[in-house]
């Protein structure tokens, strides 16, 4: 069973919305990762969290460390935002990163 | 500002043949880490060095090695490849041991074929 649960899975969603990608983990960790694959490509980090919010230009990302949660927020979503969202986690501990099995988000014009 | 680079970018190998792929930290970074990402999964954490040790081990099979040189670049080592073995090799570096204050920062990755 993956420690890092990912919701959805797959998300298709039409330009112009509000998306909202969601992150559960199992024990304490240390760091939260948001990272952007795109299709046959390398991975971009785009946030790294251990408590609170984070935002940069049109994506936020949030955590509760209560909770074991974290999501994150792509407003005003457009088709270069498809790409596959993978959270990632360092346990208490560790300094491995432990991947959640992504969800591909796919933006229609 | 630099980033992390890996070479080559793509790699064509036989079964049973070697592959050897270099990892570039950014400057200053002393911390490497190596992932393999199989086709339609998620990437699994394979080894890391820091100041040049090994740090951390995981699902790396015994046929792979790797080690970190004095100038903080890696080379992971690949020996008698399996059809199994076709992945996305991903290392990213960070200033220090990863966690809370110190990021990941990873590299374009390594398309590793084998036929």
């Amino acid at each position: 069973k993956n420690e890092v649960e990912q919701s959805p899975q797959n998300l298709t969603a039409q330009e112009g919305e509000f998306i909202t990608i969601n992150c559960s983990y199992s024990v304490g960790i240390s760091a939260l990762h948001w990272l952007q694959q795109h299709p046959g490509g390398g991975i971009v980090s785009l946030f790294m969290l251990s408590s609170g919010k984070k935002k940069h230009g049109r994506l936020i990302a949030t955590i509760n460390i209560q909770e074991k949660h974290s999501s994150l927020h792509i407003t005003a979503s457009h088709p270069r935002d498809s790409a596959v969202y993978i959270c990632a986690v360092i346990y208490d501990g560790s300094e491995k990163l432990v991947f959640g099995k992504g969800m591909k988000l796919t933006v229609n014009p | 500002a630099a980033g992390v680079i890996q070479s080559p970018r793509h790699l064509i190998k036989e079964k049973r043949e070697t592959a050897t792929l270099k990892c570039y930290p950014i400057p200053r970074h002393d911390t490497v880490y190596w992932y393999q990402q199989g086709p339609g999964q998620d990437p699994q954490f394979l080894i890391s060095f820091y100041e040049k040790m090994q740090s951390d081990k995981g699902s790396i099979p015994d046929r792979f090695s790797a080690q970190q040189f004095s100038d903080y670049h890696s080379e992971l080592n690949m020996s008698s490849l399996e059809l199994g073995d076709s992945a996305l090799y991903f290392c990213a570096s960070s200033l220090g041991l990863a966690g809370a204050y110190n990021e990941q920062f990873f590299g374009p990755g390594t398309r590793l074929t084998v036929l």
